[in-house]
């Protein structure tokens, strides 16, 4: 069946590194979502990808949508205290698929 | 204000009793979804329901029952049959099928 495969599972990062989570589909997708649940929270919609290529920015966060549209990748520069959380791609065809999600760990 | 509710927060439930968790929107919204999460874990796909009257099963729907007798209102019966049913139980809503999905604060459910 379609799969939208999120890596990695967990990433720790001291305050003020850079994170990146990647996600790839076995199918070609019409849109990919990307949403973040903080700890004990619930998902929140960030933004979606449509177009081939697509390279979408919000302050820190920075998305890409392949050209192929069968993979995406979410990157955030500096990362502070108030961007822990679960970080979930959701891949448009018929149905959403929902990648297993990324942690972002803050080291103490 | 415009949102998604689910009540109980927590909800308990006794060995072979039938629970049923409330989920009601106000964003006019036609689609309705409930998901299921594990600890650490995504989100697994119950059921869904695209327009009043109608619903579809998703990946994991033994165990578990809904209705849509109103567009506002997407409640989700877990069954004595859901043998392992403790979870994080989130409801969420789109305009239309699969877009944008907005969820409410979730349902976390424990077996007694």
């Amino acid at each position: 069946g379609q799969q939208v495969m999120q890596i990695p599972q967990y990433q720790h990062v001291q305050e003020g590194e850079d994170f990146t989570t990647y996600c790839n589909s076995s199918t070609t997708l019409s849109n990919i979502q990307w949403y973040k649940q903080r700890p004990g929270g619930h998902p929140v919609f960030l933004i979606q990808l449509v177009k081939s290529g697509e390279v979408k920015k919000q302050k820190r966060l920075t998305f890409q949508f392949g050209e192929a549209k069968k993979n995406s990748s979410l990157h955030i520069t500096a990362t502070q205290t108030t961007d822990v959380g679960t970080y979930f791609c959701a891949g448009r065809n018929y149905q959403l698929i929902w990648g297993a999600g990324t942690k972002l760990i803050i080291k103490p | 204000d415009g949102g998604i509710t689910q009540s109980p927060k927590y909800l308990f439930r006794k060995e072979g009793q039938n629970v049923t968790l409330s989920c009601e929107q106000n964003l006019n919204h036609d689609a309705m979804y409930w998901y299921r999460q594990d600890p650490g874990q995504g989100l697994r796909l119950i059921y869904y329901s695209q327009i009043v009257n109608d619903f579809q099963k998703g990946d994991i729907a033994e165990g578990y029952s809904v209705s849509r007798e109103k567009k506002e209102s997407f409640p989700l019966t877990v069954t004595s049959a859901q043998k392992n049913p403790t979870a994080f139980y989130l409801c969420a809503s789109s305009m239309t099928g699969f877009e944008t999905q907005y969820f409410g604060p979730g349902t976390r459910l424990l077996v007694l």
